[in-house]
């Protein structure tokens, strides 16, 4: 069955720390990757996507997420981490080469971050 | 530009009761998605239109729950004799024909009482 995992339900990380949040999927061919990110009380607002080729993507605000096939992950870093990014982050897949499928998504990871 | 709208943004509503959500996306977008946000399920794909085809209800949970889409544009998600277990945050998304991004309205959280 389609999934995706987000092993960590809640990180903590000081403020400047680097980030990384992990993602991994089970899917039958290489899907489509994304990642939301959701504010308190806000819609999911896209970080970033991947479809094909260069496996490392870069996003708004500073992150990036690097695709490994070998591992069916897709982690989303960042070097160094501001207040404002605590929230709650949600990696999603959705079915290749096919628009308007729906997203499956992960249970999403909290991040706080403190001073 | 204006992204996708939600309303209400916030709807209490005694058990048994119906009640009505719309969405409003953006401007051009074919594709439009319903989804429901609850706690301990997370993100559930409830229903997808794209233009004049017919709507892929795979998602609905229930024959409770209808939704539709006027025109091409706006979208009302019906919801016939809510239970409790209905709570939760309805999320509409839409992009282009063709597009694989979607774009998030800021949802609206039902209580049901």
């Amino acid at each position: 069955a389609q999934s995706v995992t987000q092993p960590d339900i809640h990180i903590t990380v000081s403020e400047g720390a680097s980030l990384e949040l992990r993602c991994n999927y089970s899917y039958g061919a290489t899907p489509y990757l994304f990642w939301y990110v959701q504010s308190p009380g806000q819609g999911l607002q896209l970080l970033l996507k991947y479809f094909s080729g260069d496996t490392l993507v870069q996003g708004i605000k500073g992150f990036e997420a690097e695709f490994k096939r070998s591992q069916s992950s897709f982690n989303l870093r960042k070097p160094s981490v501001h207040w404002s990014d605590a929230a709650e982050y949600f990696c999603a897949v959705g079915a290749p080469n096919q628009a308007g499928t729906a997203l499956i998504f992960g249970k999403g990871t909290t991040l706080s971050v403190s001073s | 530009g204006a992204g996708v709208s939600q309303s209400p943004s916030n709807k209490v509503t005694e058990k048994g009761k119906d009640v009505e959500l719309r969405c409003d996306p953006i401007s051009g977008h074919t594709a439009l998605y319903w989804y429901r946000q609850s706690l301990g399920q997370g993100l559930e794909f409830l229903i997808y239109f794209q233009g004049n085809s017919a709507p892929d209800k795979s998602g609905l949970p229930s024959d409770r729950f209808s939704a539709e889409r006027t025109g091409g544009s706006v979208s009302t998600l019906t919801i016939q004799r809510t239970q409790q277990e209905d709570s939760a945050v309805y999320l509409c998304a839409s992009s282009l024909r063709g597009g694989n991004e979607q774009y998030f309205g800021p949802g609206t959280r039902l209580t049901v009482t």
